[in-house]
């Protein structure tokens, strides 16, 4: 089955230093893999995601992550952080690529400190 | 693009009372979602529809749940008998068919459900 870990639920970094938050997988066949950010009293909306190819993946906001299979993680990353950037990201996999059914991480909430 | 919307933002119930939720998705969207989100973890797979029918629903779901979508277009999820591990935020999404490898979910803000 599949399966999301997100390594810190909490991650505070200062404004304009760099972004980085942890996923790591587990699936049994070569999947497809999101980041979705959720800000307060808002939906959750898709950052980024991978599917196939480029293994570099480029997402709103200055946001990319990259795949990487022989470490099965997909870390997501920004250059520089703005206070804007406060909320809830959640790493996601589906193994079912007829539709949207997905398994998420538990999320880790980003702090900026001014 | 209105965005998807959930009716209603909180509910507070007593354990034994039945609750409907709704969820308009965006019109144009063929397929409708529905996950559940507890404290301190991500969202959990319920249920989708494409179109009218329901093609898939979790394991994990309990009998007392029921999810509907006449027409196409709203959907509905009632619990009955409501007991107090239901308390969550329940999130409706929707997708557009064919858009592309992946797709995208568009969520709405949720239904907060608070069973004492």
């Amino acid at each position: 089955a599949q399966s999301v870990t997100q390594l810190g639920s909490h991650v505070s970094v200062s404004e304009g230093a760099l972004v980085l938050l942890r996923c790591n997988y587990s699936s049994s066949v070569p999947p497809y893999l999101f980041w979705y950010v959720q800000y307060p009293n808002q939906g959750l909306q898709l950052l980024l995601k991978y599917t196939t190819g480029a293994t570099l993946v480029k997402g709103i906001n200055g946001f990319e992550a990259e795949f990487k299979k022989s470490e099965t993680s997909f870390h997501l990353t920004k250059p520089s952080a703005h206070m804007s950037d406060a909320a809830e990201y959640f790493c996601a996999v589906s193994e079912d690529f007829g539709n949207e059914k997905l398994t998420f991480g538990t999320g880790t909430r980003l702090t900026i400190i001014p | 693009d209105t965005g998807v919307s959930q009716d209603p933002r909180h509910k507070i119930t007593k354990r034994g009372q039945n609750v409907t939720f709704r969820c308009d998705p965006i019109s144009e969207h063929n397929r409708l979602y529905w996950y559940r989100q507890t404290l301190g973890q991500g969202p959990e797979f319920l249920t989708y529809f494409q179109n009218e029918a329901q093609l898939e629903k979790s394991r994990l779901l309990s009998d007392r749940f029921s999810a509907e979508r006449p027409k196409g277009s709203f959907s509905t999820l009632e619990i009955q008998r409501t007991e107090q591990g239901d308390s969550a935020m329940y999130l409706c999404a929707s997708s557009l068919l064919r858009q592309g490898p992946g797709g995208k979910l568009f969520f709405g803000s949720g239904t907060q459900l608070s069973v004492l």
